[in-house]
């Protein structure tokens, strides 16, 4: 089946500091990957879609320059918490959807975030 | 503004017995529904959808009903089993092929043995 693959599954770090995490398509070629956020408790929320070649489209709030996403190939899109503070901690998972149809979207480990 | 909406923040239920997980949503453009399972640091794992042109769908053990009337629908498990333990969060999308998905704010199962 289709997989997605996230790394790292946690990572903790100094406040100031930029985090990358990666979100891979191990079987199957995404031109659009979604990550979340999803605080404890709390619902998955869409942070925003990666599209493969162009630009993020962020969901209102979300801070595009704080929140980077690159798309670079068919197979892997990055977010980078820029400047990382204590409130940004949180748990980030992304997704992709192998084919057609809403159905089947996959999504990868998730990433535990800790900014001390 | 939450549009998707799952009322009950945790439900256990004895081992062998129906689970009955409810989901609620308020915009009518909503067609497709999806159900998830997550465990603790993990990614949600994909259960089974239903379409806004039907009322049920059922695989295994996994039912989901679908009253679009109410703007309601429900996961049921039977018999559930102490591996269905999780956090299950219910999610919409307003278009297939729209790809963004709404998620409710999730119920935890516990299945007592």
């Amino acid at each position: 089946g289709a997989v997605v693959s996230q790394h790292p599954s946690w990572v903790i770090c100094k406040s100031g500091t930029s985090v990358k995490i990666e979100c891979r398509s191990l079987d199957f070629q995404a031109t659009t990957m979604f990550w979340y956020r999803q605080f404890p408790k709390q619902s998955l929320m869409l942070m925003a879609t990666s599209n493969e070649g162009s630009k993020a489209t962020y969901e209102q709030g979300v801070e595009k320059d704080k929140f980077l996403i690159n798309h670079a190939s068919l197979t892997l899109s990055t977010l980078t918490v820029t400047s990382a503070h204590p409130e940004d901690s949180s748990f980030y998972i992304c997704s992709a959807r192998p084919g057609t149809g809403a159905y089947g979207y996959t999504f990868g480990s998730g990433t535990r975030l800790t900014v001390v | 503004d939450q549009q998707v909406k799952q009322n009950s923040p945790s439900l256990s239920v004895q081992e062998g017995r129906i689970s009955i997980l409810n989901c609620d949503y308020t915009n009518s453009m909503f067609d497709y529904f999806l159900w998830y399972k997550k465990y603790p640091a993990e990614g949600p794992t994909f259960l089974i959808s239903i379409s806004s042109i039907k009322d049920k769908n059922e695989d295994g053990r996994f039912t989901v009903f679908l009253n679009k009337s109410a703007k309601h629908l429900s996961l049921h498990i039977v018999p559930s089993q102490p591996g269905d333990s999780a956090v299950y969060f219910c999610a919409a999308s307003a278009k297939v092929g729209n790809e963004k998905l709404t998620f409710g704010t999730g119920t935890r199962l516990t299945i007592i043995p």
